[in-house]
């Protein structure tokens, strides 16, 4: 089975730019978790998708989006981008929304100028 | 807020030795405990722990879980260079799949 996907793998944008990040889960798998991991913060949760709607939501501006589409594929937008912003973006798949493990993909590496 | 705190910071050990990683934790709604093993990019899943006192194992690595005490330990035996890795710990308190993790133990294996 193809572990989880993560396109881009790196990306160099400006401040003022708008980015979207895309996931693929695991076949089968519906429920898609985006993190954004940091030196200075560790790993925290952006938000969670599961059937196309958002279930759960960390501590982040409204900068940040997300969506989830028919086929579990997961897209996360940041819109007005600050130096802050950079970071690696990591998107994780479960089964389902109950207790299951969560598998993480590649990431996305972010660097605003 | 939920909270989880791993220990320790860092460990720097040889080839061989045997390392204990602690993750201690405070969360309003506990369900399930996750170690990830991160070397370059992605954490790589190791074990969830749901229950206490049961241990989990695979390989040179074991894992078990103290929900009385609230912490969990993540075993490696005869360490190698390729356990290198930040280990971190995970906590899934809510309905949903929302990890909050701890800072990591950076495990460096000299030969």
């Amino acid at each position: 089975k193809a572990g989880v996907t993560q396109t881009p793998r790196y990306l160099i944008k400006t401040r003022g730019q708008q980015v979207t990040l895309s996931c693929s889960p695991i076949s089968g798998h519906r429920s898609v978790s985006w993190y954004q991991q940091t030196p200075g913060q560790g790993l925290q949760f952006l938000f969670e998708y599961f059937s196309e709607t958002q279930r759960n939501k960390g501590n982040f501006p409204g900068r940040f989006s997300g969506r989830q589409f028919s086929n579990s594929r997961s897209e996360m937008n940041v819109s007005t981008l600050e130096l802050g912003d950079s970071a690696l973006y990591l998107c994780a798949s479960s089964f389902q929304v109950t207790n299951n493990e969560q598998f993480f993909g590649p990431g996305t590496r972010l660097t605003v100028l | 807020e939920d909270k989880v705190v791993q220990s320790p910071l860092s460990l720097v050990v040889h080839e061989g030795d045997t390392v204990t990683l602690n993750c201690s934790y405070e969360v309003t709604n506990f369900r399930s405990l996750l170690w990830y093993k991160q070397e370059k990019k992605a954490p790589t899943f190791l074990f969830m722990l749901t229950s206490s006192g049961i241990e989990k194992k695979s390989g040179r690595l074991s894992s078990i879980l103290d929900k009385k005490e609230l912490f969990s330990i993540l075993n490696i035996t005869a360490t190698q260079t390729g356990d290198s890795a930040i280990y971190l710990c995970a906590v899934r308190s809510n309905a949903g799949n929302m990890l909050t993790f701890g800072g990591g133990t950076r495990l460096m294996v000299k030969p």
